[in-house]
Order: structure tokens, then sequence, then C-alpha cells
């Protein structure tokens, strides 16, 4: 089975500030994504970003950009500009390659922004 | 299409009763998945459709677990002869088939409380 860890359980930063979350998990597969997702306090789970495992250049979506070490099995995500809105819980979860689609979640990083 | 949605939003009920969640899914997407999460912990694996067929299911899915999707569209999942350890959120989520199918759309989720 797939192990995911999140090393930080909590993180703070400071309102436009950069913060990075870590995140390293164990797999067999060669082929297959990872994810952050984001869950805001009492509201769904929403996707940040998305990563494939076979391409070497870190996926980026406007603030938020992943430095993916595939021999390490390490996955980061670093927010820039932090908003108060970012606040939330972030989980890093891979899938389970081979087409499963299947996630394994971390426990989650709970991220306060200070104003 | 106002994304996945989950009825009930909370549930509360005493140790050996049944319950039953619902999910539908944003209406083109075929592929559902169940998860469940508790307090503190990442979402866990528990099933998954494509369309009507159910193609994984997780060994966390006991034999008190039964999750449908009869016609391809909205799903249940029941739980009988519910015990304290069952208390937890139970997330629906949906995608897209073919190239988007990692890509997961979150209900908001079932919070499930036993006495």
């Amino acid at each position: 089975a797939q192990t995911v860890t999140q090393s930080q359980p909590e993180m703070s930063v400071q309102e436009a500030e950069t913060v990075t979350l870590s995140c390293t998990y164990d797999t067999s597969e060669s082929d297959y994504y990872l994810f952050w997702y984001k869950q805001p306090p009492s509201r769904q789970m929403i996707l940040v970003i998305r990563q494939e495992a076979y391409k070497q250049q870190n996926a980026t979506e406007n603030r938020f950009s992943v430095n993916f070490q595939k021999a390490a099995k390490s996955f980061s995500l670093k927010i820039s500009d932090s908003q108060l809105g970012d606040a939330a819980m972030y989980f890093c979860a891979p899938d389970s390659g081979a087409g499963s689609y299947q996630l394994t979640f971390g426990k989650g990083t709970k991220l306060s922004v200070i104003p | 299409d106002t994304g996945v949605s989950q009825d009930p939003r909370h549930k509360i009920t005493k140790r050996g009763q049944n319950v039953t969640f619902r999910c539908d899914p944003i209406s083109e997407h075929n592929r559902l998945y169940w998860y469940r999460q508790t307090l503190g912990q990442g979402p866990e694996f528990l099933t998954y459709f494509q369309n009507e067929a159910q193609l994984e299911k997780s060994r966390l899915l006991s034999d008190r677990f039964s999750a449908e999707r009869p016609k391809g569209s909205f799903s249940t999942l029941e739980i009988q002869r519910t015990e304290q350890g069952d208390s937890a959120m139970y997330l629906c989520a949906s995608s897209l088939p073919g190239a988007g199918a990692n890509v997961l759309t979150f209900g908001a989720g079932s919070r499930l409380t036993v006495l």
C-alpha cells in the first residue's frame, strides 16, 4: 500500500509571503499523478494543482507551484504571495497509477495566514 | 450544474441502526468515488464506479457497507448496523472519463455521528 507523509501538521505564513508545504510518498509505480488538494474550514475539498510523474517540468497554477523530485519521491507545494483565502488544510495525494485513479491522501498540513 | 451534491449533510444515529447516504455527481462525469475522512486524517478511499460498474473496493469497505450506482447516475452508500467507529465524514467525488479521469470534484460530504 502507498504511504504519504506530510511532516508539517501546521504551518503559518504572513500575508503576501511565500510558504512551502512538504510531502513525501512511497510508490512502486513509474507512471502516476500527484495532486495537492485544499480543504477550507467546513467547505469541500478542491484541487489546487496536478503533476504528471513522467513530466520533468514542475507544474504551476498562478501562485501555486510544485517541486517534484521523482527519485526522492518528494512533492512539495509552494504558495507565493499568500492570501487570507489560502488558509486551509492542504492534502498531498498521489494516485495508484496503472489506471486505478485511487488517491492516497496524507494527513494534511493546516495552513494559517497571518494578516 | 451545481457540482457534486450529497445528502444528508449531517446524520446522527444510534449504534446498530442503518444509514444511507446519497451522492449526485456532475452530470457528464461517469466516474464516482466514495472516501471516508475521520477527524485529523486525510480522506481514505472506499470504492469507485465507472458508470454503473463498481470497479474497485477498499478492504475498509466491510460487509456492513454497500454502495450502488444503479443507473450510472446517482450513488448510494449504505452502512448497516452502525458502530461508533463509523463516525466520520463520507465524501463523494466524481470525474470525467478519459484524460480528466483523475481530477476529482468533491462534494461537501455527509457527516455521520453514531451515538
